[in-house]
């Protein structure tokens, strides 16, 4: 079964921490992408893959960097916590190509206190 | 880039009733257009999709439109059932910076009475 696997589920941290988000995907897929979840918002994407060491800016990219040094998994850094980061994170995965379905990871729910 | 837009937020619906949400995006060149489903404290899921040389897709209960001249596409629920309770996002997908990228929707908040 195809498995997107998010490193914590819930996480509560200090403004000012650096914050690692971890995630894991099993299926070879070339894309990977980091989303951000809001009430009302939808999902908005922050960064994505498209290749190893390779890194785009999505929409919403400001304080936040990502790495990629592995083909299967994809971190999402916060540099600097602050409340306004917290949010509901969600990962993904595609293959290549231009229709192909998203994979997503179940979350994490980031609390920045 | 794309910006794709969802309407209604949220949908109250009796059990048995047909449920339907529209979106519009606003690039020509996108060509994929995916549905998901994310129940409560879950993932979001694929439920159908569509491409742009098809106009109309169905599975079972569900289907979704097309309209490439106008730029929008639709998700149609008939009979609808409380397990279909859920947020629905639409997604347009572009190419940009070597991939294709999904653009979603803001999501809309199906509630089904029984």
């Amino acid at each position: 079964d195809v498995k997107v696997t998010q490193s914590s589920r819930y996480l509560v941290k200090r403004t000012g921490e650096k914050v690692f988000l971890e995630c894991v995907q099993d299926m070879d897929h070339e894309n990977m992408f980091w989303y951000r979840q809001d009430p009302g918002l939808g999902l908005r994407l922050i960064y994505f893959s498209y290749d190893v060491k390779m890194k785009e800016k999505g929409d919403i990219p400001e304080g936040y960097s990502v790495s990629r040094e592995k083909k299967e998994r994809f971190s999402l850094i916060l540099e600097s916590a602050s409340t306004n980061q917290t949010s509901m994170y969600l990962c993904a995965s595609s293959s290549a190509g231009g229709g192909e379905k998203l994979f997503f990871g179940s979350g994490t729910q980031l609390s920045v206190l | 880039g794309e910006n794709v837009e969802q309407h209604p937020s949220t949908l109250s619906v009796q059990e048995g009733d047909s449920a339907v949400i529209k979106c519009t995006y606003s690039d020509s060149a996108s060509n994929y257009f995916p549905w998901y489903k994310q129940e409560l404290g879950k993932r979001p899921q694929l439920i159908i999709d569509i491409r742009s040389n098809v106009g109309e897709k169905k599975d079972q209960r569900i289907a979704v439109t097309l309209n490439k001249t106008a730029k929008h596409f639709s998700l149609h629920i008939t009979e609808t059932q409380p397990e279909d309770s859920a947020v629905y996002f639409c997604a347009a997908i572009f190419f940009s910076g070597g991939s294709y990228i999904p653009t979603f929707g803001r999501g809309t908040s199906l509630i089904v009475h029984p």
